[in-house]
């Protein structure tokens, strides 16, 4: 089973400062096989990123992923205030499908 | 636009077998070759997938939890079922179903990203 770890576990920053996430994995994710997903409290998860870098549908050009191998970043250039929330990775090249633990963006 | 929606009872005592159903709206489960998932989220924590589906046959359990759990089918309702047997206090989460959205060409894939998502549903396990 692939482990992902995220990092840091909580982000605090400030609405139009550049918010940087990590997700690590424990071996390689194929074919950059991971997504990223956000989560707002009583919500459920919304998909953003897939194929590490391919924004979902609807999904504003400030969130941006990429990565390869064992790194994957999740960017977001210019925080608004909808995007404070938990941001989770999870990769889909190897079965079990495996989520990281979450990344909370706060606002400071 | 395809909808989600998870039901069943909120209240399980351990030992008993959980079972919720995912009822979808706007697409056919048994249309073309999409995969249906369920994920759960315990209280407070991350996400955990638990099996998928595929109408033409195709069942993928999470090894964690595979010799306790079943998912199937009602095609007439439009609906896919989630069993879990045995349940503990350990099992406590909001359980989503989902669909996988990987596909290309024809086929569509088990390992892929989840869109959309059902609101979710709180089961509870205690006595």
């Amino acid at each position: 089973e692939i482990v992902l770890t995220q990092s840091p576990g909580t982000l605090s920053l400030s609405p139009g400062e550049r918010a940087t996430l990590s997700c690590r994995a424990s071996q390689s994710v194929s074919s950059s096989y991971l997504a990223w997903y956000q989560q707002k409290p009583g919500q459920a998860p919304r998909l953003l990123i897939y194929g590490a870098s391919s924004r979902a549908t609807g999904i504003p050009d400030r969130f941006s992923g990429s990565g390869s191998g064992t790194d994957f970043t999740l960017t977001i250039s210019r925080l608004e205030p909808e995007d404070f929330a938990v941001y989770y990775c999870q990769q889909y090249g190897t079965s079990p499908l495996t989520f990281g633990p979450g990344t909370k963006v706060d606002i400071k | 636009q395809l909808q989600l929606q998870e039901s069943g009872p909120g209240l399980v005592k351990p030992s008993e077998t959980l079972s919720l159903t995912c009822t979808v709206s706007g697409g056919s489960i048994s249309s073309g070759s999409y995969y249906w998932g369920w994920i759960r989220q315990p209280p407070g924590k991350g996400l955990e997938w638990i099996g998928s589906f595929q109408y033409s046959g195709n069942t993928y359990y999470n090894p964690s939890l595979k010799s306790r759990v079943t998912i199937s089918v009602d095609t007439s309702k439009n609906q896919f079922s989630l069993r879990l047997s045995s349940v503990t206090a350990a099992d406590t989460a909001v359980y989503y179903c989902a669909r996988p959205g990987f596909c290309g060409g024809t086929s569509c894939y088990m390992r892929s990203w989840f869109d959309p998502w059902g609101q979710g549903t709180l089961v509870t396990v205690s006595s």
